[in-house]
């Protein structure tokens, strides 16, 4: 049973360039987050997505930043015009239910911007 | 809003047990994690407890949760070379209806085990 599918593990892209990180949910889950690791501190949430909903999307800056997760296929998270602040590790996770006690980490996406 | 707590570093020697603390301010948290974060990897879910809980052991681990005093901690018994890494403590509540898997995590805690 895979876990947490997340790609690419790293990525580098220029300043103003297009960031695009996809997470496969391990099977069975129809939940899925996203958090952003900055260099040297904990995880911050940014959004919790159901198929082809945005649920919470309280900890997303408000804007180059958007997130999806259509009925088909994998969430995307989507950085438009990157900087240099956005080099960090974003990690998807996925649970069955909202109301599940079992939340699972991909191993992550790490982006650097040059 | 929600603060979760964790002291910097921890350094023990191979053998010795380690005891990662932890403290949090939401009083309606639900569950409480921990993970294990090493090198250039992911997080590894290491355990959980419910909040009605004081006490969970699951082989080498035990975690212990006041919930008067809000403070969870990390037991690793005969703490092994293996076992140096970030370890994260995180809490979900269903304040205002948000959904468990929207976790709060402390800053991690670096184990360092010494041969």
């Amino acid at each position: 049973n895979a876990g947490v599918m997340q790609n690419p593990r790293h990525l580098v892209r220029r300043r103003g360039q297009e960031a695009r990180l996809r997470c496969s949910p391990m099977k069975g889950h129809s939940h899925v987050y996203w958090y952003r690791q900055l260099p040297e501190e904990g995880l911050k949430f940014m959004v919790y997505l159901q198929k082809e909903n945005i649920i919470d999307e309280s900890g997303m800056p408000k804007e180059r930043f958007s997130a999806e997760f259509p009925k088909e296929g994998p969430s995307i998270l989507r950085i438009q015009q990157v900087v240099r602040g956005d080099s960090a590790a974003y990690f998807c996770a996925s649970s069955p239910a909202s109301s599940g006690n079992t939340i699972y980490f991909g191993e992550g996406s790490w982006l650097t911007v040059v | 809003g929600e603060d979760v707590e964790q002291s910097l570093f921890l350094s023990v020697r191979e053998g010795d047990s380690s005891v990662i603390n932890c403290t949090y301010t939401d009083s309606s948290s639900t569950y409480l994690y921990w993970y294990k974060q090493e090198p250039g990897a992911g997080l590894q879910l290491l355990t959980y407890i419910f909040s009605n809980m004081d006490m969970k052991q699951d082989q080498r681990l035990t975690v212990l949760l006041n919930k008067k005093d809000k403070h969870l901690s990390l037991r690793i018994a005969d703490t092994q070379t293996g076992d140096s890494a970030i370890y994260f403590c995180a809490e979900s509540s269903n304040a205002g209806g948000t959904s468990y898997g929207k976790l709060t995590f402390g800053q991690g805690t670096i184990l360092t085990v010494h041969p």
